[in-house]
């Protein structure tokens, strides 16, 4: 199975702050990558598919780059509705595999 | 608009079944994959099982493997997951997501509770 491996577990930032998530794969994976928010006691909801396609309705200081084993996830100014867990998970082959998630909190 | 709507979790014994459901609206439902996804309380996701729109693919996780079954109506425009021999272990907020690969739309969740 591929392993998904993201950094930080967890962070601290501010309204306003530039963040990054980097999530790794054991293995290439090109770009069959996605990542998903997740808010408490809510279903995840899709960000980004093909490491940097972002989904209808999503807004723009959401970004996603890399390819291979590589990736990150960037949100240009943290906003407060931003507070959540991330997940990464790769799409290359099964089983569909995510990341242990990144909790993004308020500083 | 899409919905998924889950239903059937509960409590069960270690060793018991349960069948879970997911109604679908708002797209056409035979024209989409369709998977299971669970995250046990406190943790990550955990991909669970895998059907394709015409049935002829199905995929599960190992952990999983052998004990559930996923299955599907087009013609309900429902989605199933027929779990047995249940394990403490798969304990856990069970959620439909459209696929085939990034899960796009998900369903509300319904908790599996193996507790004796």
């Amino acid at each position: 199975d591929i392993q998904m491996t993201q950094s930080p577990s967890s962070l601290s930032a501010s309204v306003g702050d530039r963040v990054t998530i980097t999530c790794r794969a054991s293995q290439n994976i090109y770009t069959y990558l996605n990542w998903y928010q997740q808010k408490p006691g809510k279903a995840p909801k899709l960000l980004i598919s093909a490491a940097s396609s972002l989904q209808s309705g999503v807004p723009s200081r959401f970004s996603g780059s890399g390819s291979g084993t590589d990736f990150t996830l960037t949100i240009s100014s943290l906003q407060p509705e931003d507070f959540a867990t991330y997940y990464c998970q790769q799409s290359y082959i099964t089983p569909w595999t995510f990341g242990q998630g990144t909790k993004v909190e308020i500083k | 608009e899409v919905q998924l709507v889950e239903s059937g979790g509960g409590l069960v014994q270690p060793g018991g079944s349960l069948r879970l459901s997911c109604a679908a609206s708002g797209f056409t439902f035979s024209s989409y994959s369709m998977n299971w996804v669970r995250q046990a309380p406190g943790t990550g996701l955990e991909w669970v099982s895998y059907i394709s729109s015409s049935i002829t693919t199905i995929y599960y996780a190992d952990s999983v493997k052998g004990r559930f079954t996923i299955s599907r109506d087009n013609a309900k425009n429902s989605l199933y997951l027929q779990m047995s021999s249940l394990r403490a272990e798969d304990t856990a907020v069970y959620y439909c997501a459209r696929g085939p690969s990034s899960f796009d739309y998900w369903g509300q969740g319904t908790l599996v509770t193996v507790s004796s």
